[in-house]
This record gives structure tokens, C-alpha cells and sequence, in this order.
């Protein structure tokens, strides 16, 4: 069992729709990471998270602690926003770091 | 600001032989970790290093190792190649620990 689900796998939009992307984890973290990985490999960090809601752009990261869930969602949904997003806590101890699988966002213009 | 620099980009390697991967982080960054992508799947935690000391370890055998020079930056070994090690390697820096990371572009390595 992996410490950490996302769902959907894959998920495909129309441009301007409203997306969102579920992350479950199953074990006590200090953070909860939201990553973006674009063909050919480069990661990058949207957020980081321990409490609440963070917004950045179109971009909102949500966390609720007690029920061990984060949710990204993107609004206005735009042809660039096509990219793997993976969902990544990092352990009590901050010095262990878990995985989701990603999902596979493809917009469509 | 230079942002997270690794070496090679790409490496082809055969069995049983070893690899050496480089990272520089972004300057003023103490912090390094070390991730594996296997093609189709997120990433796996192998290494964390922080003030030049291992801070934490990811669920790989022996055949990996890696340490941090004063200067902060790392390097990744991985001994007696097998096909699985196949991948991509991505180092990652932060500050310190427990803040968000800078990716690197990552190491392409093929066994053959």
C-alpha cells in the first residue's frame, strides 16, 4: 500500500474548466508538497503546506490535517497547465519523504 | 541565481558497472535530497543530506550511498548497476530541511 494516493491517474479538461486533484496520505507528516513535472523530467514546487490553504495564481493547495487529504485546484484551466502533478509529504521527522504516482492533466484547448 | 545544476544530463552504463551522479545546489542551500523516477511513476526518496551529514534514508539497498562536501554540494554512487537502477535521478535543495525544494533538471541513466 503506497503512503500516499492520488486520484484521478489521468484526467483530461477543456480549456477554462475548473480542475481539481486529490491527494490522500496515511502517514503523520510535518508538510505536504504539490509538485509539477513537465515532459522531459523538470520538477517544480507549487507548494508547500502544513495547515490551511494557499493560493498562488489560478493554483489553490488545501489541506485538511484531520482527514489526511489535500486537494490542488486550477481555475481557468489553460493548454500550459498540461503537466504530471505529483503530491509529496514529507514525514514527521522532516527527513523522510513519501510519493503520490501523479496525475496526468492534458488541456484541451 | 544559478538554480540546481546536475551531471550528466544523460549517462548509459551496463551491468554491474558504477555511477557516480553530481549535484550543485542553489547557493546558500544546505540541504540536498536525492529522488529516483522510474519511467511511469512518481519519484522515490533515496538519500537526504543536510550540514554534510545523512538525515535521512529511503527504502534502497546498500548499492546506494551518497555524501555532501563542505560546499554543499553531493554526489549519488550507485555500485554493481542492475537494469531496474534504470531511471531518472533527481537532486533536489532547500534552505534547510523541511522547506520547499528546487529541482534539478535530473540524470537520465540507462543500464544496458
Amino acid at each position: 500500500k503506497n503512503e500516499v494516493e492520488q486520484s484521478p491517474q489521468n484526467l483530461t479538461a477543456q480549456e477554462g474548466e475548473f480542475i481539481t486533484i486529490n491527494c490522500s496520505y496515511s502517514v503523520g507528516i510535518s508538510a505536504l508538497h504539490w509538485l509539477q513535472q513537465h515532459p522531459g523530467g523538470g520538477i517544480v514546487s507549487l507548494f508547500m503546506l502544513s495547515s490551511g490553504k494557499k493560493k498562488h495564481g489560478r493554483l489553490i493547495a488545501t489541506i485538511n490535517i484531520q482527514e489526511k487529504h489535500s486537494s490542488l485546484h486550477i481555475t481557468a484551466s489553460h493548454p500550459r497547465d498540461s503537466a504530471v502533478y505529483i503530491c509529496a509529504v514529507a514525514g514527521n521527522t522532516g527527513n523522510q519523504f513519501y510519493f503520490g504516482t501523479g496525475t496526468s492533466l492534458t488541456v484541451i484547448p | 541565481d544559478a538554480g540546481v545544476t546536475q551531471s550528466p544530463t544523460h549517462l548509459i552504463k551496463t551491468r554491474g558497472q558504477q555511477v557516480t551522479l553530481r549535484c550543485s545546489p542553489i547557493s546558500g542551500h544546505k540541504s540536498v535530497s536525492w529522488y529516483q523516477q522510474v519511467l511511469g511513476q512518481g519519484p522515490q526518496f533515496i538519500f537526504q543530506y543536510y550540514e554534510k551529514e545523512e538525515r535521512g534514508r529511503g527504502n534502497f539497498p546498500d548499492r546506494f550511498s551518497a555524501r555532501q562536501f563542505p560546499n554543499y554540494s553531493s554526489e549519488l554512487n550507485v555500485n554493481a548497476l542492475l537494469l531496474g537502477d534504470s531511471a531518472l535521478y533527481l537532486c533536489a535543495s532547500s534552505p534547510w530541511a523541511n522547506q520547499p525544494q528546487h529541482f534539478g533538471d535530473g540524470t537520465r541513466l540507462s543500464i544496458l
